[in-house]
C-alpha cells in the first residue's frame, strides 16, 4: 500500500516569513495530493490539491509543487500569519482506485507574532 | 451547503462498553468514508462506502468494530466492546462520483472518544 512521509513534524517562523512543508510517497499509481489543515478541536479542512499532470498549482499565498519522478510534494505558505497556525496533514491516493487517502504523520505550524 | 455532520461530539466510556457514532454526508455524495485519528497521527481509514456498499474494509477490526449505511446516505460506526486502545477522533468524510472518478473529500468535525 501507499505511504507517506512527511517533513518536519513541527515548525516555527515568524509572522511574515515563508513556510514549506515536504512529503514523500511511494505508491507511483497515486494521481492525487491534497493538504488539509487541522486546527485544534475540528476536522481536516482541504486548503489546496493537486493532480498528477500538474506540477505546480498557486491560490493566493499557498503553492503546492509535485516532482513525479522523485515523489514528493511540497506545500509553500508566504506572508504567513498568526491564523495560519495549525497541524498540516498532506495526504495522496488514487482517484481513479479506491480514492482512500494515505496521510502524512502531519506538521504543527506555529507563526509567531 | 452543509457540511459533513457528525455525532456526538464527544463520548467518553469505560473499557469493554458499547458505543455509536453517527454521521450524515454532504447531500449527493455517493461515497462516505470512516477514519480514525490517534493522537498526534494523521487519519487511518476504517471502512469505505459506495451508496450503501462497502468498498473496503480491510483495515476495519471487525471483532469489535461494526459499519453500516442501510439507504446509502446516513452511516452508524460502531464499536463494541471498546478498549483502551480504541482512544481517538473518529472522522467521517464524503466525497462525490463523478463517473468513475471520486473525487475530493471533505471531513465532519469528528467524534472524540475516550475510553477508561
Amino acid at each position: 500500500g501507499e505511504n507517506v512521509e512527511q517533513h518536519p513534524s513541527t515548525l516555527s517562523v515568524q509572522e511574515g516569513d515563508s513556510a514549506v512543508i515536504k512529503c514523500t510517497y511511494s505508491d507511483s499509481a497515486s494521481n492525487y495530493f491534497p493538504w488539509y489543515k487541522q486546527e485544534l478541536g475540528k476536522g481536516p479542512q482541504l486548503i489546496i490539491d493537486i493532480r498528477s499532470n500538474v506540477g505546480e498549482k498557486k491560490d493566493q499565498r499557498i503553492a503546492v509543487t509535485l516532482n513525479k519522478t522523485a515523489k514528493h510534494f511540497s506545500l509553500h505558505i508566504t506572508e504567513t500569519q498568526p491564523e495560519d497556525s495549525a497541524v498540516y496533514f498532506c495526504a495522496a491516493t488514487s482517484q481513479t482506485g479506491a480514492n482512500n487517502l494515505f496521510f502524512g504523520t502531519g506538521t504543527r505550524l506555529t507563526v509567531i507574532p | 451547503e452543509a457540511g459533513v455532520a457528525q455525532s456526538p461530539r464527544y463520548k467518553i466510556i469505560e473499557k469493554r462498553q458499547s458505543v455509536a457514532f453517527w454521521c450524515n454526508p454532504i447531500s449527493g455524495h455517493a461515497t462516505l468514508y470512516w477514519y480514525q485519528q490517534i493522537l498526534g497521527q494523521g487519519p487511518k481509514l476504517l471502512i469505505q462506502f459506495q451508496n450503501n456498499g462497502v468498498v473496503d474494509d480491510s483495515q476495519l477490526p471487525k471483532d469489535r468494530f461494526s459499519a453500516e449505511r442501510l439507504k446509502g446516505v446516513d452511516s452508524t460506526l460502531k464499536i463494541q466492546p471498546a478498549k483502551l486502545e480504541d482512544s481517538a477522533v473518529y472522522l467521517c468524510a464524503s466525497s462525490p462520483l463523478r463517473g468513475r472518478v471520486k473525487k475530493t473529500q471533505y471531513f465532519g468535525p469528528g467524534t472524540r472518544l475516550l475510553v477508561l
